[in-house]
């Protein structure tokens, strides 16, 4: 596609329900990447892949927050008994290769009411 | 830790005016940096960046040099337009691959005619 796409753009979800989230990279990007930007703060570092596996996923908060990317093109962030503090926007970049420049979803904004 | 710290916003100018926005920043080793742009409505683009002390980055009339001796790297421009209203981040990568950004919190500037 003609750049990263993410579904949705909203999500709107009951506490201690279960989400997922789509991120779509460029076509031919290897390198995956998700934050979570949270109000009035800059993107934080979730999860990197590459290819299919998962090659850094440090920065999960905890083991409610699963990322997966099957066929090393799109991938879906899994959240398991969400609470209020995961509401947030979680952004999905992909570039071609480790340390080339990162191309930007325009987000899913995540609120759990 | 890496850490980024910028100016706190919102900045209003009248168009025309001279823009500054500082980014100050704390990593181990030689991080790469780069200023972020995100327009309303729009996923965050990578406004400029630099790799190296000393080097300046420049892209639309914005430009920021890599200052090691003030871990510094502030963006700015000499004539800003309307359109240049969005919210900045300031970034930088550091450790294996560059992969992983940490961005500051952002600076929304709005230009007014």
């Amino acid at each position: 596609g003609a750049g990263v796409s993410q579904t949705p753009s909203n999500k709107v979800t009951e506490k201690g329900k279960y989400v997922e989230l789509r991120c779509d990279p460029i076509s031919g990007h290897t390198a995956l990447y998700w934050y979570r930007q949270s109000l009035g703060q800059g993107p934080e570092f979730l999860i990197y892949f590459q290819g299919t596996g998962a090659a850094d996923d440090s920065g999960l908060p905890n083991d409610r927050f699963f990322a997966v990317r099957p066929e090393g093109s799109v991938s879906t962030l899994k959240i398991q008994r969400t609470e209020r503090g995961d509401s947030a926007v979680y952004l999905c970049a992909s570039s071609s290769n480790l340390g080339t420049e990162a191309f930007f979803g325009q987000g899913t904004r995540l609120t759990v009411v | 830790g890496n850490s980024v710290t910028q100016m706190e916003g919102p900045v209003t100018l009248s168009e025309e005016a001279f823009l500054t926005i500082n980014c100050t920043y704390t990593a181990t080793g030689y991080p790469s940096l780069f200023w972020y742009v995100q327009y309303p409505g729009e996923g965050l683009q990578l406004l400029l960046k630099a790799t190296k002390a000393d080097d300046k980055g420049s892209n639309k009339g914005f430009e920021a040099t890599y200052r090691k001796e003030t871990t510094s790297f502030h963006l700015e421009k000499g004539s800003v337009q309307v359109s240049d209203s969005a919210v900045y981040f300031c970034a930088l990568a550091s450790g294996a691959g560059s992969y992983q950004l940490t961005f500051g919190k952002g600076t929304k500037l709005s230009v007014i005619p």
